[in-house]
């Protein structure tokens, strides 16, 4: 088990909605990584933090947001939703920040907008 | 812009046959590669990585900068190599921003 865990597993909500997906990291891990995978897509790059503060986006959405708490976990919130964001959506969490660290990923947060 | 491209959806061979997942990628600069692979009911895994150069469960990957390929090989396929296998590309000192392929579903057949 990798310890990485994200809640809720499922979440059904209708379109332009509001939702909060929540990750908390493995025990000791400093940044946390948000991945989005739509249908029969890759893993898409959404947003790294590490130790709470920003380092990096990728190909996220202005109608999406996210932030790493003093405790680590990090909170991924998706708003004014739309059909097209139904996805898996995925957290990851590492030690350090580069590929010395290798991601331990989440079973992931199976987004369906109705 | 980076791609990265797993031609085949699905791959289905016999136990004991070998085995080419294939990767292509598209990136201006110099990359580093992976393969993670997702065990039926597991999480997504790190498999392999190009910078340490390591055979993992009997897999090797080679980097072709000519080609744009980072094929994933096995000499003989198991059955417990059944799995979700994702290629990945990043940046060289820019952290795990990986891009993803689609991924490629093996089956190995008894």
């Amino acid at each position: 088990d990798s310890g990485v865990t994200q809640t809720p597993k499922h979440l059904i909500t209708a379109t332009g909605q509001r939702v909060t997906l929540r990750c908390s990291p493995r025990s000791g891990d400093l940044s946390v990584y948000w991945y989005q995978q739509s249908l029969d897509q890759g893993l898409q790059f959404l947003i790294h933090y590490y130790n709470g503060e920003e380092r990096a986006k990728g190909n996220i959405l202005e109608r999406f947001s996210a932030q790493q708490f003093p405790d680590l976990h990090s909170e991924l919130n998706l708003s004014s939703l739309e059909l097209g964001d139904s996805a898996l959506y995925f957290c990851a969490s590492s030690f350090g920040q580069g590929f010395g660290s290798p991601l331990h990923f989440g079973n992931g947060t199976r987004l369906t907008v109705t | 812009a980076q791609r990265v491209t797993q031609p085949e959806k699905l791959l289905s061979v016999f136990k004991g046959a070998p085995v080419e997942l294939k990767c292509n990628y598209s990136y201006s600069g110099s990359p580093e590669l992976f393969w993670y692979v997702q065990y039926s009911r597991q999480r997504l895994q790190l498999l392999l990585r190009h910078i340490s150069r390591e055979s993992i469960k009997g897999f090797t990957a080679d980097l072709n900068k000519g080609e744009t390929s980072f094929h994933l090989k096995k000499p003989f396929a198991q059955e417990e190599d059944s799995a979700m296998y994702y290629c990945a590309l990043g940046p060289l000192n820019a952290g795990n921003m990986l891009t993803f392929g689609g991924g490629t579903r093996l089956m190995v057949k008894p």
